[in-house]
Order: C-alpha cells, then sequence, then structure tokens
C-alpha cells in the first residue's frame, strides 16, 4: 500500500525558514518523480514544485522560485522542501504527491497518490 | 502562469448527470492531452480520477469521464450520488515539467 506521510510544518515568521519532510513507503521510490502541492486555507489547490526519481532534475512554480528548494534521498524514501524568505502568502497545507510512472514512451503527467498535508503557517 | 478557470459550483439531483468545465489557455489545456481530474472531499487529501483526459485509475467509477475541446476540458459525473459530493480540480501539464490547476467546483448532490 503506497503511503506518503508529511511533516515539518508549523508556525514561523515571515523571512523564516522551515523544512518540510515526505516518508514515503509502498513502492519503489526512486522510479517516481514526486511533487509538492500547497492549498492555503480554504483556496484551491496550487502546483509547487516537482523532482524527478534520480533528483537530477527540478522545477518551480514562479513564485517561489529561489526561496524553495526541493530535494530527494532515495535511500530514505524521503522527499524535502526547503522553504526559505517565506511570505504570509506561503501559509497553506502542503502535501507531497506522486506522480504516474514516466517513460520515454507514455508520461501521463498527473499524480495518483497524496499525502494527508502538513500545515505551514507564515505570521508574526 | 494563472490558474485554469472552472465554476465555482454546480449542482445536480441523484442520478442526473452534471459537468465541470476547465479553461485554460493555448499554453496548457489546448497544447497538451495531459489534463487530469482530482476529487477531494474536505479534510481528506485530493483523489485522481482522470487522467490524460479521458483515462480512469483503477478503481474509480465509470460515471467519471473526461474530454477535451480546444482549451477547455470537462469532467462528467453520471448518475451523480451523494457520495459525489466533493471539490473538483482539474489540473494541466504546462510544459518544461511544470503544472497548473484549475480554480475548483465544489459539487452539490441536491
Amino acid at each position: 500500500e503506497v503511503q506518503l506521510l508529511e511533516s515539518g510544518g508549523g508556525l514561523v515568521q515571515p523571512g523564516g525558514s522551515l523544512r518540510l519532510s515526505c516518508a514515503a513507503s509502498g513502492f519503489m521510490f526512486s522510479s517516481y518523480a514526486m511533487s509538492w502541492v500547497r492549498q492555503a486555507p480554504g483556496k484551491g489547490l496550487e502546483w509547487v514544485s516537482v523532482i524527478t526519481g534520480n533528483g537530477g532534475s527540478t522545477y518551480y512554480e514562479d513564485s517561489v522560485k529561489g526561496r524553495f528548494t526541493i530535494s530527494r534521498d532515495n535511500s530514505k524514501n524521503t522527499l524535502y522542501l526547503q522553504m526559505n524568505s517565506l511570505r504570509a502568502e506561503d501559509t497553506a497545507v502542503y502535501h507531497c504527491a506522486k506522480a504516474l510512472y514516466c517513460s520515454i514512451t507514455s508520461c501521463p503527467r498527473a499524480f495518483d497518490y497524496w499525502g494527508q498535508g502538513t500545515l505551514v503557517t507564515v505570521s508574526s | 502562469q494563472s490558474a485554469l478557470t472552472q465554476p465555482a459550483s454546480v449542482s445536480g439531483s441523484p442520478g442526473q448527470s452534471i459537468t465541470i468545465s476547465c479553461t485554460g489557455t493555448s499554453s496548457d489545456v489546448g497544447s497538451y492531452n495531459l489534463v487530469s481530474w482530482y476529487q477531494q472531499h474536505p479534510g481528506k487529501a485530493p483523489k485522481l480520477m482522470i487522467y490524460e483526459v479521458t483515462k480512469r485509475p483503477s478503481g474509480v467509477s465509470n460515471r467519471f469521464s473526461g474530454s477535451k475541446s480546444g482549451n477547455t476540458a470537462s469532467l462528467t459525473i453520471s448518475g451523480l450520488q451523494a457520495e459525489d459530493e466533493a471539490d473538483y480540480y482539474c489540473c494541466s501539464y504546462a510544459g518544461t515539467s511544470t503544472y497548473v490547476f484549475g480554480t475548483g467546483t465544489k459539487v452539490t448532490v441536491l
């Protein structure tokens, strides 16, 4: 059974930093791209970042570029999101999500398993 | 990248069919057959319902179907059931390994 468990959220002041973790189990972690998707309180889903299975390539939504860094440790089956220079508008539940398998011939670009999320609150 | 546009709410009676639209641009929905749909019940994680515009993951009811025309994708729920009451989000691949979600639609079963 696929499981994704986020941790590391909390209250942080504007300008501060936080590192989120997502512990994965039930699948061959290194074979799948992983993403972070956030949801501000009472709002919709917003894609944040994605990392390839081997960690070699990373991509970001424009508003977090230069502030957030996605990474993974395939030996620990864990995904990370380092968040620096946090702003009030970064307040949200952050979900990690597993991408569908992407091969040379087919790359569905969708997320089939999601964690429950961890709440990040940026406030003074 | 602007969010894809969805109606804020759609409602229907049990047994009826409803359709949720998802309008993007020629840079996202219009350029790729890579639209997915997610169902989210309150306080729960999103669940993948449709991917690659029309494909259903194993275990998803065939009452859910997807389509696309130009820059607009659609999700149709047929035989509406009480358990279908939830928020629904579309998502499109937008090139260079980036993604854009829709604004979300609250489905109410009357």
